[in-house]
């Protein structure tokens, strides 16, 4: 079975600084792995997705992740970060088993101080 | 409106109660999803619909959850004899078309306490 793991429960960086949220999956097929942000009593929002057509993904409101194969790695990445970012982000991977559910990790919730 | 729309938002029942939860899809998407989530924890997958069909159900805790979705639009999420390990956000979830890459859209969720 699909399984995903952040590493980091709360991670925390100043405004300006480089956000980078960590995520690896296990799979023994290319998979299809997802961003997405949660804000304070909302669902989830996607933030980006990888399909295989490009390892290094742009998402919204300036993230971006890197797939690497050899790491069996999807981590997430944004070079300044903004107040606005302070949220809990969920890495996610699609059911190998061709269901289409996602497996999500447990989460890491950003903090941004002033 | 546009997006996934799930009604009640908050919901408070007592153990023993039944209670249904509401899912209102995007117009035209073929998949529904609902999700289980705990406090701080992520989204549990629990069951999912294709039109009317329900495909998987193999997320559902026990025998006294059961969903449906008669008209393969809106989808409705009953808990018979709630307990107090039932008190999750429920999220409800749809796509466009049945293929694992596609974008999963997200209500807002139901907050259930069960007292």
């Amino acid at each position: 079975a699909q399984s995903v793991t952040q590493l980091g429960s709360h991670v925390s960086v100043s405004e300006g600084a480089l956000v980078l949220l960590r995520c690896n999956y296990s799979s023994s097929v290319p998979p299809y792995l997802f961003w997405y942000v949660q804000y304070p009593n909302q669902g989830l929002q996607l933030l980006l997705k990888y399909t295989s057509a490009a390892t290094l993904v742009k998402g919204i409101n300036g993230f971006e992740a890197e797939f690497k194969k050899s790491e069996t790695s999807f981590h997430l990445t944004k070079p300044s970060a903004h107040m606005s970012d302070a949220a809990e982000y969920f890495c996610a991977v699609s059911d190998e088993g061709g269901s289409e559910k996602l497996v999500f990790g447990k989460g890491t919730k950003l903090t941004v101080n002033p | 409106g546009a997006g996934v729309s799930q009604s009640p938002r908050y919901k408070v029942a007592k153990r023993g109660q039944d209670v249904a939860l509401r899912c209102d899809p995007i117009s035209g998407h073929v998949s529904l999803f609902w999700y289980q989530q705990a406090l701080g924890q992520g989204p549990e997958f629990l069951t999912y619909f294709q039109n009317e069909a329900q495909l998987d159900k193999s997320g559902l805790p026990s025998d006294r959850f059961f969903a449906e979705r008669p008209e393969g639009s809106v989808s409705t999420l009953k808990i018979q004899r709630t307990q107090q390990e039932d008190s999750a956000v429920y999220l409800c979830a749809s796509s466009l078309v049945e293929q694992t890459n596609q974008p999963q859209h997200f209500g807002d969720g139901t907050r259930l306490s069960i007292l």
